[in-house]
C-alpha cells in the first residue's frame, strides 16, 4: 500500500480481555517494528520483524504481549489478559532496509485503552 | 548503549519567531540521526536525517546538523508557523538483542506556536 496501515484506530477494551491489533506494512518493506507510546512519554521499542528470520522480542514488557508477522508481510501484536498500563498508542513502522539507513514510515497507530 | 536526551518542552513560540530544539546523543562511532515529527492525531514522520558526522539535514525550513564535537543534533528553524505545531522526536539507531538496530527515540519536545 500507499503507506502503513494499522486497525483498529482506536479500541477500547475490558481488563482482563485479550486484543489483537493488526499492522499492514509497505509493500516491499521488509522490517516491520511496533513500539508503544505512553500518555506523556516517549516511544518504547517492543519488537521487531525483518525479513523471514526470528523476530527481536527483547522489547516486550512481558510474556501477555506476542507478535507475529504472516509471509512477512502483515504482523499482528496480540495482547492477553489486558491490564489498565497497557492503554497506550501502539505504533507500527516499516523500513526499507537498516533503520540507520532508511529511517521508518510509521502508522497512525491504534489508541488502546483498557477499563 | 547508544541513546539520545532532548530538551524538555512544551516550547512555546509567537509566529515567525526562531526555533532551537536541543538533541544531544550517546553513541559508540557515527551512526546516523534523525527528526521526527507527530502532529496532531497522526503517526509519527520523518522530518529530517543525517548520515554522517557534519552533515546538514534539512527539510520543510527546519536543518539539524550532526556536530560530533559537541555531540548534537540540535534542529532549528528561522521562521515557525502555527501549523508547525508538533511533538518533535530526535533518533538514532540502537543495536538491539539479535545484532540488528532499531530506533530509539528521544522523549518528545512539544511545539506550540501562536498567531
Amino acid at each position: 500500500g500507499a503507506g502503513v496501515s494499522q486497525s483498529p484506530s482506536n479500541k477500547v477494551t475490558e481488563k482482563g480481555k485479550d486484543v489483537e491489533l493488526r499492522c499492514d506494512p509497505i509493500s516491499g518493506h521488509t522490517a516491520l517494528y511496533w513500539y508503544r507510546q505512553s500518555l506523556g512519554q516517549g516511544l518504547e521499542f517492543l519488537i521487531y520483524f525483518q525479513g523471514n528470520s526470528a523476530p527481536d522480542k527483547s522489547g516486550l514488557p512481558s510474556d501477555r504481549f506476542s507478535a507475529e508477522r504472516t509471509g512477512g508481510s502483515v504482523s499482528t501484536l496480540t495482547i492477553q489478559r489486558t491490564q489498565q498500563e497497557d492503554s497506550a498508542v501502539y505504533l507500527c513502522a516499516s523500513s526499507l532496509g537498516a533503520a540507520d539507513l532508511y529511517g521508518y514510515t510509521f502508522g497512525s497507530g491504534t489508541r488502546l485503552t483498557v477499563v | 548503549g547508544n541513546s539520545v536526551t532532548q530538551m524538555e518542552g512544551p516550547v512555546t513560540l509567537s509566529e515567525e519567531a526562531f526555533l532551537t530544539i536541543n538533541c544531544t546523543y550517546t553513541a559508540t562511532g557515527y551512526p546516523s540521526l534523525f527528526w521526527y515529527v507527530q502532529y496532531p492525531g497522526e503517526g509519527l514522520q520523518l522530518l529530517l536525517k543525517a548520515t554522517k558526522a557534519d552533515d546538514k539535514g534539512s527539510n520543510k525550513g527546519f536543518e539539524a546538523t550532526y556536530r560530533k564535537e559537541t555531540t548534537s543534533f540540535h534542529l532549528e528553524k528561522g521562521s515557525v508557523q502555527v501549523s508547525d505545531s508538533a511533538v518533535y522526536f530526535c533518533a538514532l539507531p540502537v543495536r538491539v538483542d539479535t545484532g540488528r538496530r532499531a530506533l530509539t527515540f528521544g522523549s518528545g519536545t512539544r511545539l506550540q506556536v501562536q498567531p
